[in-house]
Parts: C-alpha cells; sequence; structure tokens
C-alpha cells in the first residue's frame, strides 16, 4: 500500500515565522496535492503538483508556496505565517482512481 | 459553482443500529463520487469510489449508493460499532484529469452503547 507522510502531527508557530509543512510518499506518484480543513468549510485547495519542479495554485494559494524538488517531496511553506492559517493541513497522492491523504499536521499560530 | 451538500450535520445512534448518510451534488461534468471516512485528528481514508454507471458499490458494513440523474448519493452503514465514530465526507470529482474535487464538509457520526 502506498504510504503518505507528513513530518509532523502537531505544530506551533509564532506568527510571523516561516513554516515549512514537509509531505513525503514512498511510492512514484506524480501528482501530490496539499489541502486545508476547516470546521463548516470541508476541505479546500491550496496547492498541487504534477511532477517535479511544476505546480498549480488550487482555490486558496494566497500565503502560501510550494517547493517539489524531488518526487517524493512535496513541501507547503508559509512565508509568514498568519493567526488565520491556523487549520488542519492535509498532503494527499492520486494513485488512481483513490487519493490517499496523510494524516494530517494541526498548524496553531499564536 | 460546483457543490456538495452533506446531511445530517451530525448524527448520534445505539451500537448495532443502521444508518444512512446523504450527499447531493452540483457538480458538472461528473467523473466520479467518493465517501471517505475520516478519523478525529487524521487523515480521510477512502470508503467507496462510484462512477457514473455505478449504482451501488460496498464495503463491509458500508455500502454506497449513486443517482446520478438526480445528483444524490447515500451511505448505508449496517451494525454500526462504536469504531464507526467519525466524520464521513462525500467528495465528487470532475473530469478534465480528475484532479478537480468537491468536498462536502462531512457528516459527524457518533456511535453510542
Amino acid at each position: 500500500d502506498v504510504k503518505v507522510t507528513q513530518s509532523s502531527r502537531y505544530l506551533v508557530k509564532r506568527t510571523g515565522e516561516k513554516v515549512f509543512l514537509e509531505c513525503v510518499q514512498d511510492m512514484d506518484h506524480e501528482n501530490m496535492f496539499w489541502y486545508r480543513q476547516d470546521p463548516g468549510l470541508g476541505l479546500r485547495l491550496i496547492y498541487f503538483s504534477y511532477d517535479v519542479k511544476m505546480k498549480e495554485k488550487g482555490d486558496i494559494p494566497e500565503g502560501y508556496s510550494v517547493s517539489r524538488e524531488k518526487k517524493e517531496r512535496f513541501s507547503l511553506i508559509l512565508e509568514s505565517a498568519s493567526t488565520n492559517q491556523t487549520s488542519m493541513y492535509l498532503c494527499a497522492i492520486k494513485s488512481q482512481p483513490k487519493f490517499i491523504f496523510g494524516q494530517g499536521t494541526r498548524l496553531t499560530v499564536v | 459553482k460546483n457543490q456538495v451538500e452533506q446531511s445530517p450535520q451530525s448524527l448520534i445512534i445505539l451500537e448495532g443500529k443502521n444508518c444512512t448518510l446523504q450527499c447531493n451534488y452540483t457538480v458538472s461534468p461528473f467523473s466520479n463520487l467518493r465517501w471517505y471516512k475520516q478519523d478525529t485528528g487524521r487523515g480521510p481514508v477512502s470508503l467507496t469510489i462510484m462512477t457514473f454507471s455505478e449504482n451501488t458499490k460496498s464495503n463491509g458494513r458500508y455500502t454506497a449508493t449513486l443517482d446520478a440523474d438526480t445528483k444524490q448519493s447515500s451511505l448505508h452503514i449496517t451494525a454500526s460499532q462504536l469504531s464507526d465514530s467519525a466524520s464521513y465526507i462525500c467528495v465528487v470529482s470532475s473530469t478534465g484529469g480528475g484532479n478537480k474535487l468537491t468536498f462536502g464538509t462531512g457528516t459527524q457520526l457518533k456511535v453510542e452503547l
């Protein structure tokens, strides 16, 4: 089975800090995604990547950037964390026909 | 605008009882519909995936139905167990690469003794 691993389950950061959320897959899948999940809003797509160094904006990319230097790793970057970025962040890969999610990172910005 | 609406928002049932969760969608063009189970503090895990031509699909005690004409789906849980307590999320994918997913906000199910 494909495994999607997010580096941290829980993270607390200060406003203005640069934050890196890491996601690693153990297979050779091209498509990787970053979502955030907030109560009452469902999951919303931040960015996705369809290959190394390739990225596309999702529905809510503002305040975020991503990096995909190697196929197995997709990083979400908060350049200057703000309190409204407190959320659950979920990484996913597309393993046709499924989407497989990581365990999630609960980020709190104080 | 593509939308997925789920009902009820939350549900409490006794262990051993059955329940049905609803999903209505207005996603076009339709590719497939997925149900996920998400335990508290964890990522979603896939239960079923149905394409346009499939009316029903089962995964153990979970049975999903799809009516593509009325754009409705349901997830039926039989003989519920305490471990079924979770959020159940309906996700609809549109065509054109299949990467565009529209998520419902989920039904929070609690199974009690």
